[in-house]
């Protein structure tokens, strides 16, 4: 079945500097991606989402890097900080009913 | 304020006992879901609704039952054949799936259950 997976499970960065998030997915069809953002203790949070029509997205502080040929996609964080300390995960949002596919996660430490 | 009220926040479960984890919205969000997680993975999914009196077993639906009698709530019972229930619960909700429409799933803080 399809799959989405990262490729590190922890990322600690100092403060200050840009993180990179990355995961891969299966599914050749898959067209659409959201980032979420999970702090200790709390539900996951929507930070971004990117159509298969896009190549790049940004928001505040935040871009997503979608590569369809290799099936990549990647979260970049700019000038990381503190608040920024949570898991990332990525999912497949490719409509099959409304199921997500989530991926394992990655954990992003922020030191001082 | 809008959006997904889960509670009760931290709930113990004896051996042999049923419980209910609550899961309310006031988004008018159709599609409701549940997902289990465990320490350190990714969320799994329980069971899902789309519309009221209507719901689909997720992938890992055995041990769990849920009931969708009104739009805005999706309880999820935790029964004792779940012979591992000790996880975090999450709820969430979107819009109906379909089309071009994003479905971005919004959730609420979630349950931690436990096992006494």
């Amino acid at each position: 079945g399809e799959s989405v997976g990262l490729h590190l499970p922890t990322l600690s960065v100092q403060e200050g500097d840009n993180s990179i998030i990355n995961c891969a997915y299966s599914n050749s069809a898959s067209d659409y991606f959201i980032w979420y953002k999970q702090e200790s203790g709390k539900g996951p949070q929507f930070i971004i989402d990117i159509r298969s029509n896009m190549d790049k997205r940004q928001g505040q502080r935040v871009t997503v890097l979608l590569n369809k040929t290799v099936k990549h996609l990647s979260l970049q964080i700019a000038a990381t900080q503190p608040g920024d300390s949570a898991v990332y995960f990525c999912a497949d949002a490719y409509n099959q009913g409304g199921k997500l596919i989530f991926g394992q996660g990655t954990e992003l430490s922020v030191k001082p | 304020d809008g959006g997904i009220t889960q509670s009760p926040k931290y709930l113990f479960r004896k051996e042999g006992q049923n419980v209910t984890l609550s899961c309310e919205q006031n988004l008018n969000h159709d599609a409701m879901y549940w997902y289990r997680q465990d320490p350190g993975q990714g969320l799994r999914l329980i069971y899902y609704s789309q519309i009221v009196n209507d719901f689909q077993k997720g992938d890992i639906a055995e041990g769990y039952s849920v009931s969708r009698e009104k739009k805005e709530s999706f309880p999820l019972t935790v029964t004792s054949a779940q012979k591992n229930p000790t996880a975090f619960y999450l709820c969430a909700s979107s819009i109906l799936p379909g089309g071009r429409a994003k479905n971005i799933q919004y959730f609420g803080a979630g349950t931690r259950l436990s096992v006494l």
